[in-house]
């Protein structure tokens, strides 16, 4: 059963840079693409990219100059970097599994709160 | 790139049928989307794959209850005797070469 388990920080000031990390087990990321998305306290859900294992990626393009994400095939990880946040980056962050061009398996998701 | 619309609301009696509707944007009738669910207070779940001539490949575990089917422009996600775990948000999926699009969700309420 593949599993995706998100960490970091929760709380992080304003204009500093998000970090967080997905753990994936029960499925080797040197397979599929890996996405992280995003859902703001009430709101919807809010594709921010993905990463393929040899590090290729794709960005939302409304989100791309604030963007990294990175894989770490030994440590069977993904990570994301989200600079210069706002009030309007606090969401729950989910990292996911796509697979034939849909995400099939997701992370529970952890809130990250933008303040100082 | 394509855009989903979603009904914000929608609502259903346990024990009946509900059918919730996705429309693809002028230019993309043809694109395969997929459905998630997402109760309250959880990560997103992924129910199915489905076509754009109405066939649908279900995720692991998704009771017989859920359907999928197509029209044009529209998928919709058809759910059975209804229960009260089925209270839900819904959203739909899908992509282009090198994006993601959601759909703004439907609110499945059941009465």
């Amino acid at each position: 059963q593949v599993q995706l388990q998100e960490s970091g920080p929760g709380l992080v000031k304003p204009s500093e840079t998000l970090s967080l990390t997905c753990t994936v087990s029960g499925d080797s990321i040197s397979s599929y693409y890996w996405s992280w998305i995003r859902q703001p306290p009430g709101k919807g859900l809010e594709w921010i990219g993905n990463i393929y294992h040899s590090g290729s990626t794709n960005y939302n393009p409304s989100l791309k100059s604030r963007i990294t994400i990175s894989v770490d095939t030994s440590k069977n990880q993904f990570s994301l970097k989200l600079s210069s946040v706002t009030a309007a980056d606090t969401a729950v962050y989910y990292c996911a599994r796509r697979t034939g061009g849909n995400h099939d398996y997701w992370g529970q998701g952890t809130l990250v709160t933008v303040s100082s | 790139q394509p855009v989903l619309t979603q009904s914000s609301s929608a609502s259903a009696s346990l024990g009946s049928s509900v059918k919730l509707t996705c429309t693809l944007s002028s230019g993309h009738s043809s694109y395969i989307i997929a459905w998630h669910q997402q109760q309250p207070g959880k990560a997103p779940r992924y129910l199915m794959k489905l076509e754009d001539r109405g066939s649908y490949n279900k995720g692991s575990g998704v009771p017989d209850r859920f359907s999928g089917s197509s029209s044009g422009a529209d998928r919709y996600l058809t759910i059975s005797n209804l229960q009260s775990e089925d209270e839900a948000d819904y959203y739909c999926e899908t992509w282009d070469s090198n994006t993601q699009v959601f759909g703004g969700g439907t609110k499945l309420t059941v009465l």
